[in-house]
Parts: structure tokens; sequence; C-alpha cells
């Protein structure tokens, strides 16, 4: 099956920096690349994807960068702000299931 | 609805009692996701329903765990005598078209005592 793996776990910035998470997957197959953001006690929210058929997203402040020969993603994240701080999650699938990377948790000091 | 909803929001059993987890998808969303959470870990795939059929059920960690769905639309995740290590955020997930764009309800609290 596929496997995901997720570096770093733990990421710590100033506010105003930028912070980039990367994740590795094993699965030639997997074709869509969802990023989940987990506030304390809350469910993962999605936050931005990215389908194989396309090299890089961006949505304001995130971007996501995939590549497939190399089977790795990226999240991006610039200005970071005391809100982004949280739990983030990379996901593969290949079919109809996700699997997750272990999470990383972005801490954005003041 | 809105979004993904599970009731209770928290809930607290004793050991060996079962209990019954629900999960509202949302409306129109065909594939629903069970999801384990334990403290400060990762998810930890339990089982994945494509209309009320269950083609994965590979991640349930043992007979005391079973789930079904009804109508294509809600699922109840049943864990039977439960035990201290199943002590964890159950969360669900459903996607419009299984693989793409899951979205998360906020999860059960499952403390066994």
């Amino acid at each position: 099956g596929e496997n995901v793996e997720q570096h770093p776990s733990t990421l710590s910035v100033q506010e105003g920096d930028s912070a980039v998470i990367k994740c590795t997957y094993s699965d030639s197959a997997s074709n869509y690349f969802p990023w989940y953001k987990q506030e304390l006690g809350k469910g993962p929210q999605l936050i931005i994807d990215i389908r194989s058929n396309v090299g890089e997203k961006k949505d304001q402040r995130i971007a996501v960068t995939l590549n497939k020969t190399a089977k790795h993603f990226s999240l991006h994240i610039t200005e970071t702000q005391p809100e982004d701080s949280a739990v983030y999650f990379c996901a593969a699938s290949p079919f109809d299931k996700f699997y997750f990377g272990s999470g990383t948790k972005l801490n954005v000091k003041p | 609805g809105a979004g993904v909803s599970q009731s209770p929001s928290n809930k607290v059993t004793e050991k060996g009692k079962d209990v019954e987890l629900r999960c509202d998808p949302i409306s129109g969303h065909t594939a629903l996701y069970w999801y384990r959470q334990s403290l400060g870990q990762g998810l930890e795939f339990l089982i994945y329903f494509q209309g009320n059929s269950a083609p994965d059920k590979s991640g349930l960690p043992s007979d005391r765990f079973s789930a079904e769905r009804t109508g294509g639309s809600v699922s109840t995740l049943t864990i039977q005598r439960t035990q201290q290590e199943d002590s964890a955020v159950y969360l669900c997930a459903s996607s419009k078209n299984g693989g793409f764009e899951a979205f998360f309800g906020q999860g059960t609290r499952l403390t066994v005592v």
C-alpha cells in the first residue's frame, strides 16, 4: 500500500517568516494530494489540494508543489501569522482511500 | 447539512461497555471514512464506505469494532466491550467522489475509564 512520510515533525518560525513542510509518497498511482490543518480540539480542515496533472497551486499565502518524478510534494506558507499555528497533515490518494503523513506541529512565534 | 456532523462530541464510558458513534456526512457524499486519532498522534484509518458497502475494512483493529452505513448516508461505528486503549478521538470524513476532497467532522472524543 501507499506510504506517506512527512517532515519535519515540529517547526517553529518567527511571525512573518515562511514555513515549508515536505512529504514523500511511494505509490505512483497516487493522483490526489490534500493538505489539512488541525487546530486543537477540532477536526482536520482541508486547506489546499493538488492533483497529479498540476505541478503547483497557490491560494493567497499558501502554495503546494508536486514533483511526480521524485514522488514528493510540499506545503509552503508565506508571511506566517500566529493563527497559522496548528498541526498540518499531508495525504496521498491512489484510488478511493487517503493515506496520511504523521503530521507537522507548526508554531508561529509573535 | 453544511458539514460533516458527529455525535456525541464527547463520550465517557466504563471499561467493558459498548458504545455507538454516529456520523452524518455531507448530503450527496457517497464516500465515508472513519479514522482514529490517539492523543498527539496521526490519523489511523479504520474503514471506508462507498454507498452502503464497505470495500475496505482493513483498518478495524479487532472484531470488537464494527461499522455500518444505511441509506447511503448516516454511519455508525460500534465498539463492543470497550478497553482503555480504545480511548481516542474518532473522526469521520465524507467525499463526493471517493479519493477526492474529503471533509472531516469535529470528531468524537471517547474516554474509557
